[in-house]
Order: C-alpha cells, then sequence, then structure tokens
C-alpha cells in the first residue's frame, strides 16, 4: 500500500490547549480516516473523509481532507486528560478495504 | 466495548514454539481482518476473511496462517516464532463500512 506520513510523532500539550497533527500521502486518496487508540485498547474510528476539501466535526475534534486528496489534518479544540492516546490517520484500500496506518501521533495531556 | 472479543490478552511463550490467537467477531459482521502492531513496524494489515474465505493478504509471514469457520469466529496462527514477532495482534470486523476492532492479544517471545 501507499506510505501514510504523519507528523507530529508526539505531541505535549497543556490541558485546554488546542492541537492539530496531520497526513499526507503522495497518492491520490477517496477516504481519509482518524482513528484514536488508548492505552491496552483497539483503535476506534473517530472521523471518516469521503470528499476532497469536506471539514467534518465530531464534538471538540475536527478533520478536513486536503484539496489536492493527499493530505488531511486533525485538530482537537481544549483538550483534556481522556484524549491521551496515538491518533492514526488512515485510508481504506484494496480487494479487502483493508485499512493503511500512518505511523501515528503520541498525544500527552498535561495537567 | 466494540462487541469484537479477542483471547487471549496475553501471551507469553519461547522462541520455536507455536501459537494460536482467537477472534469472535461482532454479531452479523461477515469480515474479520487481522492486524500486527509493533514498535518498528506501526499497525499493518495481514490478512483478511469473509464468510469462511480468504479475500486478501498482507504482510504476513509465511509461518502465519489464520482461518475463519462456519460460524465466524477466526484464528491465527503463528509458528516457528521468533522474538521479532513480539507484538500486539490485533482482529477488526466489519460488514462492508467501519471496522471494528477488539482489544488486542500482546504476544512476547522470550
Amino acid at each position: 500500500g501507499q506510505q501514510l506520513n504523519q507528523s507530529p510523532q508526539s505531541m505535549f500539550i497543556q490541558e485546554g490547549e488546542d492541537v492539530s497533527m496531520n497526513c499526507t500521502s503522495s497518492s491520490i486518496f477517496n477516504t481519509w480516516l482518524w482513528y484514536k487508540q488508548d492505552p491496552g485498547e483497539g483503535p476506534v474510528l473517530l472521523i471518516a473523509l469521503y470528499k476532497a476539501g469536506e471539514l467534518t466535526s465530531n464534538g471538540r475534534l475536527t478533520a478536513q481532507f486536503g484539496i489536492t486528496r493527499k493530505d488531511s489534518f486533525l485538530n482537537i479544540s481544549a483538550s483534556i486528560p481522556s484524549d491521551v492516546g496515538i491518533y492514526f490517520c488512515a485510508y481504506t484500500g484494496g480487494s479487502a478495504r483493508q485499512l493503511t496506518f500512518g505511523s501515528g501521533t503520541q498525544l500527552t495531556v498535561l495537567p | 466495548d466494540s462487541g469484537v472479543t479477542q483471547t487471549p490478552k496475553h501471551l507469553i511463550t519461547a522462541t520455536g514454539q507455536r501459537v494460536t490467537l482467537r477472534c469472535s467477531p461482532r454479531s452479523g459482521d461477515l469480515s474479520v481482518y487481522w492486524y500486527q502492531q509493533s514498535l518498528d513496524q506501526g499497525l499493518q494489515f495481514l490478512i483478511q476473511y469473509y464468510n469462511g474465505e480468504e479475500r486478501a493478504k498482507g504482510n504476513i509471514l509465511e509461518r502465519f496462517s489464520a482461518q475463519q469457520f462456519p460460524d465466524l469466529h477466526s484464528e491465527l496462527n503463528l509458528s516457528s516464532l521468533e522474538l521479532g514477532d513480539s507484538a500486539l495482534y490485533f482482529c477488526a470486523s466489519s460488514r462492508g463500512g467501519e471496522a471494528f476492532f477488539g482489544q488486542g492479544t500482546r504476544l512476547t517471545v522470550v
């Protein structure tokens, strides 16, 4: 599958701050997905994006599908302690619609 | 709770051994996916089954195999284990849309 470049690799922020992370690819995608993995758990889908330029919110989370279809960002506003975890971008592709994940952004929220 | 159940949660075994990881998908989901999460390779797709048949293979080693049974539960068999096989193994299931992940099995090879 195509490689996803996700950044930053890790972030340390104060509670209440906003955070932004992004994913880029050299290929065009039809779908961008954002997952969160809590410690000791499997990934959980946060937001799915299906159209170039699409901006979608889920509570304090906002994600956008880039116009070029080669990038996406995820913003978290007013961070809280339970936002701690690893955030992954991903796309579905292949005959099985399997997921290809980025390398993840480890988020730590400091009190 | 995603509805996907994986057992065991933890497994410690020696090099050269064989283990079987089990996954029960969400009720009604015909597709089961297996993923491996390791520090150096990240989250990688291994293999997918749909209603008992293998549909797609990813970066799965020849020492690894899987199957899906008539009741739709799936097993991932890992043999001739090496230290580098230590990882989290996730199962996910879907009915065509969103995939739901289990809590994973943490395999440690010593």
